[in-house]
């Protein structure tokens, strides 16, 4: 059974910093692009970054370029999302999905990041 | 960016009944490969959303077949022939064409 699983959400004040875990089951991880999407709390979906199968690609959405930073660790079937100078407009349950606009998306149920200001 | 737009944002439907809902994006979503990347998700209060329609029209694996999608360039439209009580929540489509991938402001399908 395919499973993705987010950890290490939390409550950070205004500037610092967290890192988002998702621990990737039940599929080969290595053959997938991954990405991460949050949902701030009453609004809708928003994509933040994806990442190449072997880590050599990412992309960001302009809300976040510069401040977090995609990876990922094909030996651990991880992939991990560091989020630096968190601003209360962060504030949102993050997502990580597989293969997002394919045919073999799957998403986590996802951790909630609250940064205070 | 790829601006998305569906309508309607409020849906109230009585079980049984069909449901319709349109998007539309800035821009055409039709790759030079001749795959069109707009996706539809459903989100439940509590879950995460789950994957409907691919590709414009392919339906997902294990998605009921009461659950349709169709259009071409910037217009899309996804279909449930009667709508069950599982089916309730809110709507997304999402283009998946270019970065920053895009999603539609969601459409909240409620009992009517």
């Amino acid at each position: 059974e395919v499973q993705l699983v987010e950890s290490g959400g939390g409550l950070v004040q205004a500037g610092g910093s967290l890192r988002l875990s998702c621990a990737a089951s039940g599929f080969t991880f290595s053959n997938y692009w991954m990405h991460w999407v949050r949902r701030a709390p009453g609004k809708g979906l928003v994509w933040v970054s994806r990442i190449k199968t072997d880590g050599s690609i990412t992309t960001y959405a302009d809300s976040v370029k510069g401040r977090f930073t995609i990876s990922r660790d094909n030996a651990k079937d991880m992939l991990y999302l560091q989020m630096n100078s968190l601003r209360a407009e962060d504030t949102a349950l993050y997502y990580c999905a597989r293969d997002l606009g394919g045919r073999a998306t799957q998403w986590g149920q996802g951790t909630l990041v609250t940064v205070s200001s | 960016d790829i601006v998305m737009t569906q309508s309607p944002l409020s849906l109230p439907v009585t079980p049984g009944e069909p449901a319709s809902i349109s998007c539309r994006s800035s821009q055409s979503l039709l790759n030079s490969n001749g795959n069109t990347y707009l996706d539809w998700y459903l989100q439940r209060p509590g879950q995460s959303p789950q994957l409907l329609i691919c590709l414009g029209s392919n339906r997902a694996s294990g998605v009921p077949d009461r659950f349709s999608g169709s259009g071409s360039g910037t217009d899309f439209t996804l279909k449930i022939s009667r709508v069950e009580a599982e089916d309730f929540g809110v709507y997304y489509c999402m283009q998946a064409l270019q970065t920053p991938y895009t999603f539609g402001q969601g459409t909240k399908l409620e009992i009517k």
